[in-house]
């Protein structure tokens, strides 16, 4: 069965980096594009990023982009978020999805917790 | 930038009532519209994809219809299980935006 199990998340003081990793299993990791979600405390959603499925072409939302970089390594089916210049309102649930065909996400990963804050 | 627009913001309802959530584009879209449904502490699970189009194992009294820019996510019958926070999402071009959520509670 799919599965997306994403790691990395914590408490990180603003300016500061962190990388968020999403392990891939259960289908063919290489042939589905690739997104990043967030949700802040008691907020609702927010499209981060996305990555093609071969990793060639990559989007990111204007607040985030600059700073963030999503990226992919077909070799270990694991999908990245690299965040630099961490702020105070990236504070959020970090998911990791699965792109289906018309860019609806069918498979979500638990998310991981980041925390900006000194 | 597609603003999606999404009512009512909160919902009463009783279970076996029939509930429509609507949402409603700043732009033409076409089909690319997607409904999720999340839990409390739980990650979001996509109902319908495509405006209309039902996901696998998601129960039938879950429907989505389209209007130009116009979009209809309908329980027929409400369960226990249905109450939750559903989203419209645009993913027709880049942002690909959410609803602002509509909070379906027990009345």
């Amino acid at each position: 069965q799919v599965q997306l199990v994403e790691s990395g998340g914590g408490v990180v003081q603003p300016g500061r980096s962190l990388r968020l990793s999403c392990a891939a299993s259960g289908f063919t990791f290489s042939s589905y594009a690739m997104y990043w979600v967030r949700q802040a405390p008691g907020k609702g959603l927010e499209w981060v990023a996305v990555v093609s499925n071969d990793g060639s072409n990559k989007y990111h939302a204007a607040s985030v982009r600059g700073r963030f970089t999503i990226s992919r390594d077909n070799s270990k089916n694991t999908l990245y978020l690299q965040m630099n210049s961490l702020r105070a309102d990236d504070t959020a649930l970090y998911y990791c999805a699965r792109g289906g065909s018309s860019g609806y996400y069918d498979f979500w990963g638990q998310g991981t917790l980041v925390t900006v804050s000194s | 930038d597609i603003q999606m627009t999404q009512s009512p913001s909160s919902l009463s309802a009783s279970v076996g009532d029939r509930v429509t959530i609507t949402c409603r584009a700043s732009q033409i879209i076409s089909s690319y519209l997607n409904w999720y449904q999340q839990k409390p502490g739980k990650a979001p699970q996509l109902l319908i994809y495509g405006a209309s189009n039902l996901h696998s194992g998601v129960p039938a009294r879950f429907s989505g219809s389209e209007s130009g820019t116009d979009f209809t996510l309908t329980i027929s019958s409400l369960q226990p299980e249905d109450f939750a926070t559903y989203y419209c999402h645009q993913s027709y071009s880049t942002p690909y935006t959410f609803g602002q959520g509509t909070k379906l509670e027990i009345k």
